[in-house]
């Protein structure tokens, strides 16, 4: 499996485009996760999904951002309109369910900048 | 609710030297945890994880840590840094087996000095 793909790796966008942010998880993965990366709050976690459900959203900033995942191998993080200050990583990842502890497995991230 | 801190943001250690990165976390529940690795422009990679069983969890690339209930703790060692080392670490506790909402420390950074 080529493991978490992200897409894309590097986004340069204008204050109050729209931006979206894409990941494909590992095949047969249950869970799937989406975290912020900033040097003043570290990794935040914005949101997950089990089987494609969004579970827990607590963690989005605020009603600008939206995710998606229509399908087992797709999600989507949306941004609209963004900020500067939503320049970030934004990483994926997932896990799967399998009853026993497992890790969750990472995407290479992408850098979003809000100029 | 889960919380992990990691005392120090960054750590300097001397290339062969032991490395020992601190990491405590509370848990209401019994917790498994994690150690993860990111290298510069890098996702992160897991190091290793405690589950049950041995409280003494051997990872990648040297790397061991030990689950030490009656502190709450569960720290980083190698005995000899290599320079390969330097990267940010991360700890992480999961507050049951499903996998999910995992809670992240605020990371250490790793520098190997010549």
């Amino acid at each position: 499996d080529a493991g978490v793909i992200q897409s894309p790796r590097h986004e340069v966008t204008e204050m109050g485009q729209e931006v979206t942010l894409r990941c494909k998880p590992i095949s047969g993965h249950d869970y799937l996760f989406w975290y912020r990366q900033t040097m003043m709050r570290g990794l935040e976690l914005l949101i997950y999904f089990n089987n494609n459900v969004p579970i827990d959203d607590s963690g989005m900033p605020e009603d600008r951002f939206s995710a998606k995942m229509p399908n087992a191998s797709f999600s989507t993080l949306k941004i609209q309109p963004s900020e500067p200050r939503d320049s970030a990583v934004y990483f994926c990842a997932s896990s799967p369910a399998t009853g026993r502890p497992t890790e969750a497995f990472f995407g290479q991230g992408t850098r979003l900048t809000v100029v | 609710a889960q919380s992990v801190t990691q005392l120090g943001s960054h750590v300097s250690v001397s290339e062969g030297a032991l490395v020992l990165l601190r990491c405590n976390y509370s848990s209401s529940v019994p917790p498994y945890l994690f150690w993860y690795v990111q290298y510069p422009n890098q996702g992160l990679q897991l190091l290793l994880k405690y589950t049950t069983g041995a409280t003494l969890v051997k990872g990648i690339n040297g790397f061991e840590a030990e689950f030490k209930k009656s502190e709450t703790s569960f720290h980083l060692t190698k005995p000899s840094a290599h320079m390969s080392d330097a990267a940010e670490y991360f700890c992480a506790v999961s507050p049951d087996n499903y996998g999910q909402n995992f809670v992240f420390g605020p990371g250490t950074r790793l520098s190997v000095l010549p």
